[in-house]
């Protein structure tokens, strides 16, 4: 398996710009989790999915972020308008379990770095 | 509630030396408990998990841990640095339904 794929990798965009950041999951995870990490504020959990339903956003900023998972292999999170201060690398993660306790826990992809400038 | 606390965001130690990583946790259940590493511009990766069972713990590259109830600690250990583990670190404890992760410490490994 490729593991969890992210695109893009990078992404630099201008404040008021929609950003879409997107997740391919290992395939066979029902469990799909999107992060950010800043370095004031360490890693948050901004949404999971089970089984393609969204169990928990209450991590979501602002409504100007808003997550889908049409389909077991997909996921996307949106930032409309975005803004400086969403500057993070985001993670997308995904698991057979909701805890991570199968053998390879948490699955991360390599992450998106975005930047509004 | 759950939550984690990693005592030191950054630790140095001399290649070949103990390394000694330090994560106290609160859980109101019992709980599962986890080590991720992060290499630069990478994501986290397994390192150990403790969730049932023996309370010592081995992982990947040398790496073990040992959940201590009476002090709700899940400290990580290596008995020999290597360049390689150079990295940041991340404990996690379980809540409801996901994972709660610490601040992480960056792992400085001096030649």
């Amino acid at each position: 398996d490729a593991g969890v794929i992210q695109s893009p990798r990078h992404e630099v965009t201008e404040m008021g710009q929609e950003v879409t950041l997107r997740c391919k999951p290992i395939s066979g995870h029902n469990s799909l989790f999107w992060y950010r990490q800043t370095m004031m504020r360490g890693l948050e959990l901004l949404i999971y999915f089970n089984n393609n339903v969204p169990i928990d956003d209450s991590g979501m900023p602002e409504d100007r972020f808003s997550a889908k998972m049409p389909n077991a292999s997909f996921s996307t999170l949106k930032i409309q308008p975005s803004e400086p201060r969403d500057s993070a690398v985001y993670f997308c993660a995904s698991s057979t379990t909701q805890l991570g306790i199968g053998s390879d826990g948490y699955t991360f992809g390599s992450g998106t770095r975005l930047t509004v400038v | 509630a759950q939550s984690v606390t990693q005592l030191g965001s950054h630790v140095s130690v001399s290649e070949g030396a103990l390394v000694l990583l330090r994560c106290n946790y609160s859980s109101s259940v019992p709980p599962y408990l986890f080590w991720y590493v992060q290499y630069p511009n990478q994501g986290l990766q397994l390192l150990l998990k403790y969730t049932t069972g023996a309370t010592l713990v081995k992982g990947i590259n040398g790496f073990e841990a040992e959940f201590k109830k009476s002090e709700t600690s899940f400290h990580l250990t290596k008995p020999s640095a290597h360049m390689s583990d150079a990295a940041e670190y991340f404990c996690a404890v379980s809540g409801a339904n996901n994972l709660f992760f610490g601040t992480g410490t960056r792992l400085t490994v001096i030649p």
